[in-house]
């Protein structure tokens, strides 16, 4: 049973408008929330993190919000840019866990 | 400095077919691990390892073996090749208070 599930398998936005991907868990536990991006034939990289004592983290074009009560997290992404076209990962652990558990993934396409 | 490396990147195995999956890191990491991504599936973890000689079971781990002789190799075993074990293989390495570092991946087929 998946604890992390990302509900949107594609998600297609204009350049320069705002991308929003959606995530939600189950697992109360989790503690830590990491999202990946994720090019063909690449490995994911790391590309923005969120604890759980926080409700949003900012870097650059990229934000994360977190809503614990809800068990929600989205990861925005404004302007959105043909560059930002990829498989974005939802994942997540509890404390002193280094085990991630990984969302089903959000193919998002910019259009020029 | 090249991270995670895997070999081979790509594979194509006959079914009851044995083979090994490589991975090597110089990031000195204790934490390592295997997952597998499949379509609508994600990353499932399938065996991870805190440190030499340490191993233990992920989500998906029937029909795969590992070890860890060394922090610098973490190999991933597939002792009998199934189709169901078509998939791209990804290995992991993380510090302490650093983040995930993937390699770039093993596409396998069985056929």
């Amino acid at each position: 049973d998946q604890q992390v599930k990302q509900n949107s398998p594609s998600l297609s936005v204009q350049e320069g408008r705002i991308s929003i991907l959606n995530c939600d868990y189950t697992n109360s536990m989790f503690d830590y929330f990491l999202w990946y991006k994720k090019y063909p034939a690449e490995g994911p990289t790391f590309l923005i993190s969120i604890s759980s004592i926080k409700d949003k983290n900012e870097d650059g074009r990229f934000t994360v919000f977190l809503n614990k009560s809800a068990k929600h997290l989205s990861l925005h992404i404004v302007p959105s840019q043909p560059g930002d076209s990829a498989v974005y990962f939802c994942a997540a652990s509890g404390s002193n866990d280094y085990k991630l558990s990984f969302g089903a993934g959000t193919t998002v396409t910019v259009r020029a | 400095n090249a991270g995670v490396t895997q070999t081979p990147k790509f594979q194509v195995l006959k079914t009851g077919q044995s083979m090994t999956l490589q991975c090597a890191q110089d990031m000195n990491h204790e934490y390592m691990s295997w997952y597998r991504q499949d379509p609508g599936m994600g990353l499932r973890l399938i065996h991870y390892s805190v440190g030499a000689g340490i191993t233990d079971q992920g989500e998906v781990p029937n029909g795969y073996n590992v070890s860890r002789s060394t922090t610098e190799d973490f190999p991933l075993r597939l002792l009998s090749a199934a189709p169901s074990q078509t998939s791209v293989y990804f290995c992991a390495t993380s510090g302490v208070g650093y983040g995930y570092t993937f390699g770039s991946g093993t596409r396998l087929t069985v056929v």
